[in-house]
């Protein structure tokens, strides 16, 4: 059974503050891993999909990195709008075309 | 309009009404997807048409009824509900075998 597991729960980091955010996962043949962005109300905002491992990718102040167990997400100097629940999530090898998701860690950052 | 739009935004529901959730998306997409979303919990993939089959996620209980017409619209019918299955029900789209998912907004549905 494919599994995501994220780490941590829930983040809390002043404004300028950098760190990282982690997605385990365990999937019989990997199509691809997904971040999504969700704010409160809204559906989940696709940030990035990495394929292989040593595979990174960047947007603004997000970087993503993919080994063959976890990927994870940096953040570097957040600021406030950054504030959000970054979801994680695993496309397997076979089966439905659908995608595996870890729980999200909720990230606050403060001014 | 663009993107994945889903009505209603919001819904409140005795056990022993009928209603149904509807989703539109303006993408060109050929495959849809309904997924729940509870507290706690990571997303859980209900439904998915691809390519106009239909694959189930068998562990969804069968008060709950998707219809898929075309490529562009999609709908999850509701009877018999539980408080349980109050959720966020989000509807996404995407090329089959592709990279990512377009999300709706989702539809907060109470359960009363």
């Amino acid at each position: 059974e494919d599994q995501v597991t994220q780490s941590p729960e829930a983040l809390r980091l002043q404004e300028g503050e950098s760190s990282s955010l982690n997605c385990s996962y365990t999937v019989s043949g990997l199509r691809g891993l997904f971040w999504y962005r969700q704010d409160p109300g809204k559906g989940p905002e696709f940030l990035f999909t990495l394929y292989s491992a040593g595979e990174e990718k960047e947007k603004e102040r997000l970087k993503a990195t993919l080994t063959k167990k976890e990927s994870f997400l940096h953040i570097t100097a957040p600021k406030p709008e950054d504030s959000a629940t970054y979801l994680c999530a695993v496309r397997a090898g076979g089966g439905a075309d659908g995608l595996t998701f870890g729980k999200g860690t909720h990230l606050i950052i403060q001014p | 309009e663009t993107g994945v739009t889903q009505t209603p935004r919001h819904l409140v529901m005795g056990m022993t009404n009928k209603k149904s959730l509807k989703c539109e998306q303006h993408l060109g997409h050929n495959a849809m997807y309904w997924y729940k979303q509870s507290a706690k919990k990571p997303l859980e993939l209900m439904f998915v048409y691809s390519l106009e089959e239909r694959v189930e996620n068998n562990s969804v209980p069968s008060r709950f009824s998707p219809e898929c017409p075309n490529s562009s619209h999609l709908f999850l019918h509701l009877h018999t509900l539980q408080p349980e299955d109050s959720a966020l029900y989000l509807c996404a789209s995407s090329q089959a075998g592709s990279a990512g998912y377009t999300f709706g907004s989702g539809t907060r549905l109470t359960v009363v």
